[in-house]
């Protein structure tokens, strides 16, 4: 069971907007930075979005994250296929004293 | 082009050891953070450990710690992790991944590994 607590699946069609949420704690969420990772089915992860450094080159402005306390969500607007992926979120974790990861949400474009 | 290079897959009977490496060049590698993640088959992501290479200072999540030994080279800009006895779950893709720069150890994972397969089986 992971520490941060992801939906195991979301879904849309072609230009609708999805959001994906990452539940946590006062020891993760609450206090650090919050960083989403894309794996593309087949390949290695990439890094998304991360609230504490610049936007990744090459990731479009479709992708978009906040937090609000000890959650935070990824909204993807205008959904393409190539969208389709599994999204992870991750923080630090001040009481581990290291990372820690959502489960993974598989977004599926209907 | 900066990436991180890993080594190939490997096919192991449990009770074996194997040590598994992570490349990159000096300029991506020395000064910045390196962390393991393992995916198990059809699963998430697990953060094992992570490492700086500048001084080999180390950290574990406790899931890990004692199961699995990270380790660097510098002077190679090379990134290890190691079994000393293998099991059967440990049957994985393993990945490196390059976090925070210098002191930040919490630096995002901006650059991964192409991934390295470890298969365990009698």
């Amino acid at each position: 069971q992971s520490v941060l607590t992801q939906p195991p699946s979301a879904s849309g069609t072609p230009g609708q907007r999805v959001t994906i949420s990452c539940s946590g704690s006062s020891s993760n969420i609450g206090s650090n930075f919050v960083n989403w990772y894309q794996q593309l089915p087949g390949t290695a992860p990439k890094l998304l979005l991360s609230s504490n450094s610049p936007r990744p080159s090459g990731v479009p402005d479709r992708f978009s994250d906040s937090k609000s306390g000890t959650s935070a969500s990824l909204a993807i607007s205008g959904l393409q296929s190539e969208d389709e992926a599994d999204y992870y979120c991750a923080a630090w974790d001040d009481s581990l004293n290291g990372w820690v990861f959502g489960g993974g949400t598989k977004l599926t474009v209907l | 082009e900066v990436q991180l290079v890993q080594s190939g897959a490997e096919a192991k009977k449990p009770g074996e050891s194997l040590k598994i490496s992570c490349k990159g060049s000096a300029l991506s590698f020395i000064p910045y953070w390196v962390a393991w993640v393992r995916q198990m088959p059809g699963k998430g992501l697990e953060w094992m450990g992570i490492i700086y290479p500048g001084d080999s200072e180390t950290r574990y999540s406790p899931s890990f710690q004692g199961q699995v030994t990270i380790s660097a080279d510098k002077s190679i800009s090379t990134a290890y992790l190691q079994w000393s006895s293998l099991k059967a779950s440990d049957t994985a893709i393993y990945y490196c991944a390059r976090g925070g720069y210098s002191g930040n150890v919490r630096g995002a994972f901006d650059m991964w590994g192409q991934g390295t397969m470890v298969t365990v089986s009698s």
